[in-house]
This record gives C-alpha cells, sequence and structure tokens, in this order.
C-alpha cells in the first residue's frame, strides 16, 4: 500500500526557517517524481515544487523560489522541504504527492503537515 | 501562476447531477489536456479521481466524469450520493514542469 507522511510542521517566527519531511513506503520511491503542495487555511491548493527522481532536476513555484528547497533522500525514502525566509503568508497545510510517472498529476498524497507562522 | 477559478459550493439532492467548473487561461488548460480532479476530506489526504481531463484511476467509480472545452474544465457528478459532500479542486499542467490547482468547491448534498 503506498503511503505518504509528512512531519515536521511546527510553529515559527516571521523571518524564521523549518524543514518539513514526507516519508514515503509501499512503492520504489526512487522510480518516482514527487511534488509539494499547500493549503493556507480557507484557501484552496497551491503548488510548491517539484523535484526528479536523484534530485538532480527541481522545479519552484514563483511564490516560494530563492526561499524554498526541495530535496530527497532516496536511502532513506523521504522527501524534504526547507523553507526559509519564512512570512505569514507561509502558513498552511503542507501535503507530498506522488507524480505519476510521465504524467501530469498526483496520484497518491499524504495528509499534510501544519506549518505556522506567527510572531 | 493564476489559480484555476471555481464556484465556491455546489448543492443538490440525492440521485441528483452536478457539474463543477473551472477555468483557467490558454497557458494551462487551454493549452495541455493534462487536467486533474481531486476529492478532499479535510483533515484527509486528498484523493485523485480523474485524470488527464476524462480517464479514471483505478478503483475510482464512473459516476465522476470529465471533460473540458477551450479554457474551462469540468467535473460531473452523476447520481449524488451522501459520501460525495467533500471539497474538489481541479489542476492542470502549466508548462515547464509547472501546475496550477483551482480554488476549490464544497460540495453539499441537501
Amino acid at each position: 500500500e503506498v503511503q505518504l507522511v509528512e512531519s515536521g510542521g511546527a510553529v515559527v517566527q516571521p523571518g524564521g526557517s523549518l524543514r518539513i519531511s514526507c516519508a514515503a513506503s509501499g512503492f520504489s520511491f526512487d522510480d518516482y517524481m514527487m511534488h509539494w503542495v499547500r493549503q493556507r487555511p480557507g484557501k484552496g491548493l497551491e503548488w510548491v515544487s517539484l523535484i526528479n527522481w536523484d534530485g538532480g532536476y527541481k522545479v519552484y513555484a514563483d511564490s516560494v523560489r530563492g526561499r524554498f528547497t526541495i530535496s530527497r533522500d532516496n536511502g532513506r525514502n523521504s522527501l524534504y522541504l526547507q523553507m526559509n525566509s519564512l512570512t505569514t503568508a507561509d502558513t498552511a497545510v503542507y501535503f507530498c504527492g506522488r507524480r505519476r510517472g510521465g504524467k501530469n498529476f498526483l496520484d497518491y498524497w499524504g495528509q499534510g503537515t501544519l506549518v505556522t507562522v506567527s510572531p | 501562476q493564476s489559480a484555476l477559478t471555481q464556484p465556491a459550493s455546489v448543492s443538490g439532492s440525492p440521485g441528483q447531477s452536478i457539474t463543477i467548473s473551472c477555468t483557467g487561461s490558454s497557458s494551462d488548460i487551454g493549452a495541455y489536456d493534462h487536467v486533474s480532479w481531486y476529492q478532499h476530506f479535510p483533515g484527509k489526504a486528498p484523493k485523485l479521481i480523474i485524470y488527464d481531463v476524462n480517464y479514471w484511476p483505478s478503483g475510482i467509480s464512473n459516476h465522476f466524469s470529465g471533460s473540458k472545452s477551450g479554457n474551462t474544465a469540468s467535473l460531473t457528478i452523476s447520481g449524488l450520493r451522501a459520501e460525495d459532500e467533500a471539497d474538489y479542486y481541479c489542476s492542470s499542467y502549466a508548462g515547464s514542469d509547472t501546475y496550477v490547482f483551482g480554488t476549490g468547491t464544497k460540495v453539499t448534498v441537501l
């Protein structure tokens, strides 16, 4: 069974940093590209970032480029999002998702982890 | 990367059909046949219900169906059921390995 479990969400002050994680199981992690998607309180989903199989190719939304870094550790079956220079606008539930091979959709998602940026 | 526009809410009685629209632009929905739809119960993992405009993932009921015309995609739920009450999000590929999601629609079963 495919499982994605996010962790690491916390309350952080504006200007601070945080790294969140996504633990994958039930599939061959290094065969899949992975996404981060977020949902601000009361808002819709927002695509954040994509990483390829070996971590050598990364894409970011304009809203986070230069502040967030996506990475992965295939030996640990884990996906990460390093978030720097956080603002209140980054307060959201962050979901990781698996990209179906060669396709443009997310076929499995985690339940999310809450990041709150507050003074 | 502007969000796709969806109605905030749609409601219907059990057994009825409802349609949720998703309006984008010529840079996303209008440019690619890569529209997907997700069902989300708050606090749970979103679930893929339609991909590439009108394809069903394995295990998804065909009472969900999708379509696209120009810059607008649509999700139709036929034979509405109580368990369909959830939030629904559209998404489109937007080129250069970027994606855009919709504003979300809350479906209420009366």
